[in-house]
């Protein structure tokens, strides 16, 4: 069973970037055709999603992010990262890896069924 | 961006409860919608996948319904361990994805 594990700053000040990568431990990021994808929940509300990648690098943006946002993929090391840029108080909060995979008898539903614990990333000077 | 509306935001059930909670699309998504179970300072967790289909591993007095626009998560019998905030998502316009704003279930 593949387990993730986010790791990065937990203190960020404003205007700069955050980065942030999820280690993907027990399966290889490159199998199969899982998504992985990065997700956010500021303190006191719901979850946000905010884009994923494949292995092969393409990726997808929540549209309301997008012009602050890059998700890149390392297949050598397992791994994927996020960086969001330009950040303000508004993004401090708990930020989750997660893995898309494929369900159904033909494949039709994607659904993310393996997650990170989350890390908390507040943004203050 | 279609806009994904839990009701209720909260609710209060004691353990044996029979709970629904309903979850609204803005448009319809077939059956796209999968439902989370989420406890403070841990992973969320997959329940329902394609409205109706139970996760493996989860118990069995979890069930989903619905089609297009209107689905429903219910608990036949709370147990202890179900109190927690459940969220839908839907996964129709991918890549794109949007979750409901959650429904936190506490103890009566």
């Amino acid at each position: 069973q593949a387990q993730l594990q986010e790791s990065g700053p937990g203190l960020v000040k404003p205007s700069q970037t955050l980065s942030l990568t999820c280690s993907v431990s027990g399966g290889s990021i490159s199998s199969g055709n899982n998504h992985w994808n990065w997700v956010r929940q500021p303190v006191g509300k719901g979850l946000e999603w905010i884009g994923r990648i494949y292995a092969s690098g393409s990726a997808a943006y929540n549209p309301s992010l997008r012009s602050r946002v890059t998700i890149s993929i390392d297949t050598s090391k397992n791994q994927f990262s996020l960086k969001l840029t330009s950040v303000t108080a508004a993004d401090t909060a708990v930020y989750y890896c997660a893995r898309a995979n494929w369900f159904g008898k033909l494949l039709t539903f994607d659904a993310f069924d393996i997650w990170g614990q989350g890390t908390l990333v507040s943004v203050s000077s | 961006d279609i806009q994904m509306t839990q009701s209720p935001s909260s609710l209060s059930a004691s353990v044996g409860d029979r709970v629904t909670i309903t979850c609204r699309a803005s448009q319809g998504i077939s059956n796209h919608l999968n439902w989370y179970q989420h406890k403070a300072g841990k992973a969320p967790k997959l329940l329902i996948y394609g409205a109706s289909n139970l996760q493996s591993g989860v118990p069995s007095r979890f069930s989903g319904s619905g089609s297009e626009t209107d689905f429903t998560l219910t608990i036949s019998s709370l147990q202890s361990d179900d109190f927690a905030t459940y969220y839908c998502q839907q996964s129709f316009n991918t890549p794109g994805t949007t979750f409901g704003q959650g429904t936190k279930l506490e103890i009566k």
